[in-house]
């Protein structure tokens, strides 16, 4: 166990809806990032949050957006979701320092998100 | 942009046969490698990771991977496979320039080892 937890585990929404994804980082953690894993894909990077700020973005649009909290956990929000949004999204956790992003990651199970 | 390209999509090895699970990346600079399992059902692991010095690198289960520079190259490698090893690998790259930290992984290699 990596001490990443996410919730739900599975979910199922209807297109065009929107969606909240939680994700607990480890302990003493203060980065988290978000992955969205298609079917045969490999994790496709969304954002990271370093210390409750946006501190990077990948290739997806604006209506993928996140939070950080003060404990560190995260969230992944999806508005208006398209069929393709259908995957499994991770979120990883690690610590980093402003000199340093560069460290391990450490993953949940995922959140198992399908569209229909 | 970088990339990561990994060779195999899908590997079939009876047990004690040996692996190479082929990696290359598309990165002039510094870069930090890291190959992840996925078991069925459980959450990606970390096998092991190379941030600077010896370019052959240990991990946990048996695995090895060595980071070639001027290949762009870190193929992971085990001696002899067990059942138990049947999952998805994954190759993933972290750029140290640029980079919010993020990791670009390969789009992975399923392994079936048959009993």
């Amino acid at each position: 166990e990596t001490g990443v937890t996410q919730s739900p585990t599975h979910l199922i929404k209807t297109r065009g809806q929107q969606v909240t994804l939680r994700c607990s980082s480890q302990s003493g953690h203060n980065t988290v990032s978000w992955y969205q894993q298609a079917l045969g894909q490999g994790p496709q990077f969304i954002f990271q949050y370093y210390r409750e700020e946006e501190n990077g973005r990948g290739n997806f649009p604006p209506r993928f957006s996140g939070l950080q909290f003060p404990n560190y956990s995260s969230e992944l929000n999806v508005n208006a979701l398209e069929l393709d949004d259908s995957a499994l999204y991770l979120c990883a956790s690690s610590f980093s320092r402003l000199n340093n992003m560069n460290t391990e990651a450490f993953f949940g199970q995922g959140t198992r998100l399908t569209v229909v | 942009a970088q990339s990561v390209s990994q060779h195999n999509h899908h590997v079939i090895l009876s047990e004690a046969a040996s692996l190479e699970l082929g990696c290359n990346y598309s990165y002039g600079g510094t870069v930090n490698l890291f190959w992840y399992v996925q078991y069925p059902g459980q959450h990606l692991q970390l096998l092991l990771k190379y941030f600077s010095g010896d370019p052959l690198v240990k991990g946990i289960k048996g695995f090895e991977a060595e980071f070639i520079k001027s290949k762009f190259s870190f193929n992971l490698r085990k001696p002899s496979v067990q059942w138990s090893d049947t999952a998805e690998y994954f190759c993933a790259v972290n750029a140290l320039r640029g980079s919010q930290g993020n990791l670009i992984f390969g789009k992975g290699t399923k392994l079936s080892v048959k009993p």
